[in-house]
């Protein structure tokens, strides 16, 4: 296993485009998180899976934004009906936690998508 | 709510210099405290972390201790290095890790 896979690693669409990305998490991890990240600031949270479950969704996350995780394996972003404000990399990350009595194990990032709304 | 306010950059210092960066937190309870660094082109590294009041995390050179009583958990390093240049986050743990913006560190040769 090398880590956490994000795909397309750059994406460029027109305004009002839907686009999907997907993230592979380390195989054993059981919870996946999605951040975005605009230029000059930190990542912010945008929600998490436990397994398939989606546990908290931040208010950042519009009605045009949903995520997946059909199978508690890989998960899916998908941003209906792009818009300029939406320019950002998006980023994946996965954790083991939630097994056992540790409260935390650290996460692991993948690389990012960086979207590009024209 | 929970939140994390680090020193604004960019931050330019000569190699071997002294680092000091800045990060105080706002959290309910004793969050897990973390510096995370993003060399250029690449993704979100952990660097250090402590998870209690006076914990000290180390690596790399770089150190930050968990001062509870001023809620900070300033990144220090002796002497840096030009491979030292990326942008370090300074990042509570509350169920979910919470960044604060950023400070770019620019080290000079």
């Amino acid at each position: 296993d090398t880590g956490v896979s994000q795909d397309p690693r750059h994406k460029i669409t027109k305004r009002g485009q839907n686009v999907t990305f997907r993230c592979d998490p380390i195989s054993e991890h059981n919870r996946l998180y999605w951040y975005r990240q605009t230029l000059g600031q930190g990542p912010e949270f945008l929600t998490y899976f436990q397994n398939e479950a989606q546990l908290e969704k931040s208010r950042l996350l519009s009605d045009r934004f949903s995520a997946e995780r059909p199978k508690g394996s890989f998960s899916t972003l998908e941003i209906q009906r792009t818009e300029q404000g939406d320019s950002a990399m998006y980023l994946c990350a996965s954790s083991p936690e939630g097994r056992g009595p540790s409260p935390f194990y650290g996460y692991t990032f993948g690389s990012g998508t960086r979207l590009t709304v024209v | 709510g929970n939140s994390v306010t680090q020193m604004e950059g960019p931050v330019t210092l000569s190699e071997e210099a002294f680092l000091t960066i800045n990060c105080t937190y706002t959290a309910t309870g004793y969050p897990s405290l973390f510096w995370y660094v993003q060399y250029p082109g690449e993704g979100l590294q952990l660097l250090l972390k402590a998870t209690k009041a006076d914990d000290k995390g180390s690596n790399k050179g770089f150190e930050a201790t968990y001062r509870k009583e001023t809620t900070s958990f300033h990144l220090e390093k002796g002497s840096v290095q030009v491979s030292d240049s990326a942008v370090y986050f300074c990042a509570l743990y509350h169920g979910k890790i919470i960044f604060g913006k950023g400070t770019r560190l620019h080290i000079l040769p």
